[in-house]
């Protein structure tokens, strides 16, 4: 059964410092693996989806990476602003679609002004 | 953003009481999900569909039924709520086996959550 661990489970820094979140999974046999945003009382949103045949995806400051031989994703944030305190989440989809998704408990993140 | 609809957004109700959740999507994608979200437990999932009257189970789907008529609606039913079933319950959609000439992405998109309070 796949398990996905985010760590750190919550983070604090100040503005305008970059940083890693990191997610790592146990089986290495993905189809893709997806970031989420999820601000309090909301839905989550979409931030990058990386393909199991891809290394990386760039969206503006955000940079993830994908290396399905170690079980590891990091989700990069550049130059980090208030705005981006949110929690953090990485689904992968082991099997198709269905329910093969399975999410990491998401990273706190609150980035100090 | 993906054309996902939830309603309602907040409810309460009583021990014993049937309630109903509905997810609407404007997308035409094939899958369709309901999860439920809760503090120190994440995301689970409670049923999923993979195409009109197709519907399976999910890892927490003791309590709980779907439906879904048509490719845009997939209701999720409470047949008689208890006060475990209070949580926040998201649905969300995905693409995956669509496309034209090739697999979708399989890029997930969630709806904005429907808070649920059992008293």
């Amino acid at each position: 059964k796949q398990e996905v661990t985010q760590i750190p489970a919550a983070l604090s820094v100040p503005e305008g410092e970059n940083l890693v979140l990191n997610c790592s999974f146990t089986d290495s046999a993905i189809y893709n693996l997806q970031w989420f945003r999820q601000d309090p009382g909301k839905g989550l949103t979409s931030l990058l989806l990386i393909q199991s045949s891809q290394r990386e995806q760039t969206s503006g400051r955000l940079n993830a990476s994908l290396d399905k031989s170690s079980g590891r994703s990091t989700l990069y944030i550049a130059a980090s602003q208030p705005g981006d305190s949110a929690t953090y989440l990485c689904a992968v989809n082991s099997g198709g679609g269905a329910d093969g998704l399975t999410f990491g408990k998401g990273t706190h993140l609150i980035i100090q002004p | 953003d993906a054309g996902i609809t939830q309603s309602p957004r907040h409810k309460v109700t009583e021990t014993g009481t049937p309630v109903t959740l509905r997810c609407h999507q404007t997308e035409n994608h094939r899958y369709m999900y309901w999860y439920r979200q809760d503090p120190g437990h994440g995301l689970r999932l409670i049923h999923y569909s993979y195409g009109v009257k197709d519907t399976d189970k999910g890892e927490v789907s003791d309590g709980y039924s779907v439906s879904r008529s048509k490719t845009e609606d997939f209701l999720l039913t409470l047949e008689s709520a208890t006060s475990s079933q209070t949580s926040v319950y998201f649905c969300a959609i995905n693409a995956w086996g669509m496309g034209q000439g090739a697999t979708s992405t399989g890029e997930l998109f969630f709806g904005e959550g429907s808070r649920l309070t059992v008293l």
